[in-house]
């Protein structure tokens, strides 16, 4: 039984530049969510797919985020020009019943 | 407005003594409520989860945790800690209509002195 896959696992990128995180969910997981976690703090929610569906984006998912869910398969973040205030922990998470199982996360920093 | 309070930002425990970490929620609808843990750059791990029934919900790794409605409280409790339970806690709330999308404490880091 595989869990929450998430790469890379991490990133340093130069401001200005793109960067894209992929996750793969638990097999048969039709609910896939973003979270994003900075140092000291607990996870914070940015969006939610439903198969490939995205229902819901936080007023955290600024212009320069966006992310799929193709085929209601894997998901895949991309922030674009990223920012110095991007630097954090990038958390995938998928769910068929009521329990949410995390990934490793990824970490990005952007110097 | 939806929020979930961690009183205890550290705390330190003897190998072997009790645990009692704190989590208070403040939401609108039925709450489901979960408490996470994670260990240094990595992800977070499911301990146990509450959704409805039995108030005294037992997890993995010995771990327990009690919902309280009157108290708006659902601490995590462990009888004799070990070692390796040293990492951050997190609790968290979310709701039946979207139970993914879910609001965490700041996280409670608890160190073990041998």
């Amino acid at each position: 039984d595989t869990g929450v896959s998430q790469n890379p696992r991490h990133k340093i990128t130069k401001r200005g530049q793109n960067v894209t995180f992929r996750c793969d969910p638990i097999s048969e997981h039709n609910r896939l969510y973003w979270y994003r976690q900075t140092l000291g703090q607990g996870p914070e929610f940015l969006t939610y797919f439903q198969n490939e569906a995205q229902l819901e984006k936080s007023r955290l998912l600024s212009d320069r985020f966006s992310a799929e869910r193709p085929k209601g398969s894997f998901s895949t973040l991309e922030i674009q020009r990223t920012e110095q205030g991007d630097s954090a922990m990038y958390l995938c998470a998928s769910s068929f019943d009521p329990s949410i199982y995390f990934g490793e996360g990824s970490w990005l920093t952007v110097v | 407005a939806q929020s979930v309070t961690q009183p205890d930002i550290h705390i330190t425990v003897s190998e072997g003594a009790s645990l009692e970490l704190r989590c208070n929620y403040s939401y609108g609808a039925t709450p489901y409520l979960f408490w996470y843990v994670q260990s240094p750059g990595q992800g977070l791990q499911l301990l146990l989860k509450y959704f409805s029934g039995d108030t005294l919900v037992q997890g993995i790794k010995g771990f327990e945790a009690e919902f309280k409605r009157s108290q708006s409280s659902f601490n995590l409790r462990k009888p004799s800690v070990h070692w390796s339970d040293a990492a951050e806690y997190f609790c968290a709330v979310g709701g039946s209509s979207n139970t993914g999308k879910l609001i965490f404490g700041q996280g409670t880091t608890l160190q073990v002195k041998p």
